[in-house]
């Protein structure tokens, strides 16, 4: 299947510091990639829509401020967390689509604020 | 009601059961249906896809889907140690609005050596 790349795979930062997250299709485009949080034991919930070239489509209670979207390219989008606090702390996960609507995802980013 | 139901489990079998994983929609809508196993602090990862109601088998899995009562199933034959992982089941209505998988909550699954 498609491969989908996301760095770091673990960051600890203080409260208050921003933090980047890189999701990268390595071998194909992607027009639209999706970003999920998932919480311990629970699902994955999709915070976004990140569109090639377009402004982000955010989730209901999703602040779009906090969680900066931006997809430079096809084949790369990054999740920027601003100002994080511990309530933050979270797995946070790309995916990108195919062609039938299936979605490929990355390894994840396990994001801890102190 | 959520628009995916799956029962959170835990699930333990012996290694060699079948493995039975079931789902329920509610949006008629859907079309593709989607299995994912997500091994602990890693990222979900593609096991099957099917269109529509029918079977549909690779290797050890068989993914079921019967659209007139909304219910996909994933079969595992032969079950080893390492199918042990998180389970989810997702729907998608391609073609609208937005390509969004719906996810159920997943299943978590330990196979017992």
């Amino acid at each position: 299947g498609a491969v989908v790349s996301q760095h770091p795979s673990w960051v600890i930062c203080k409260s208050g510091t921003s933090v980047k997250i890189e999701c990268r299709s390595l071998d194909f485009q992607a027009t639209t990639m999706f970003w999920y949080r998932q919480f311990p034991k629970q699902s994955l919930m999709l915070m976004a829509t990140s569109n090639e070239g377009s402004k982000a489509t955010y989730e209901q209670g999703v602040e779009k401020d906090k969680f900066l979207i931006n997809h430079a390219s096809l084949t790369l989008s990054t999740l920027t967390v601003t100002s994080a606090h511990p309530e933050d702390s979270s797995f946070y996960i790309c995916s990108a689509d195919g062609i039938h609507g299936e979605l490929f995802f990355g390894e994840g980013s396990r994001l801890t604020v102190l | 009601q959520k628009e995916v139901e799956q029962d959170p489990g835990p699930l333990s079998v012996p290694e060699g059961a079948i493995v039975s994983l079931n789902c329920t929609y509610s949006n008629s809508a859907f079309q593709y249906f989607m299995w994912y196993r997500q091994y602990s602090r890693k990222g979900p990862e593609l096991l099957m896809y099917t269109y529509s109601s029918g079977n549909k088998e690779d290797g050890r899995f068989t993914a079921q889907v019967d659209k007139s009562s909304k219910y996909i199933s994933l079969f595992i034959r032969d079950s080893q140690p390492s199918d042990s992982a998180t389970y989810l089941c997702a729907g998608n209505e391609l073609g609208g609005a937005t390509n969004k998988l719906i996810f159920g909550t997943g299943t978590l699954l330990a196979v017992q050596p």
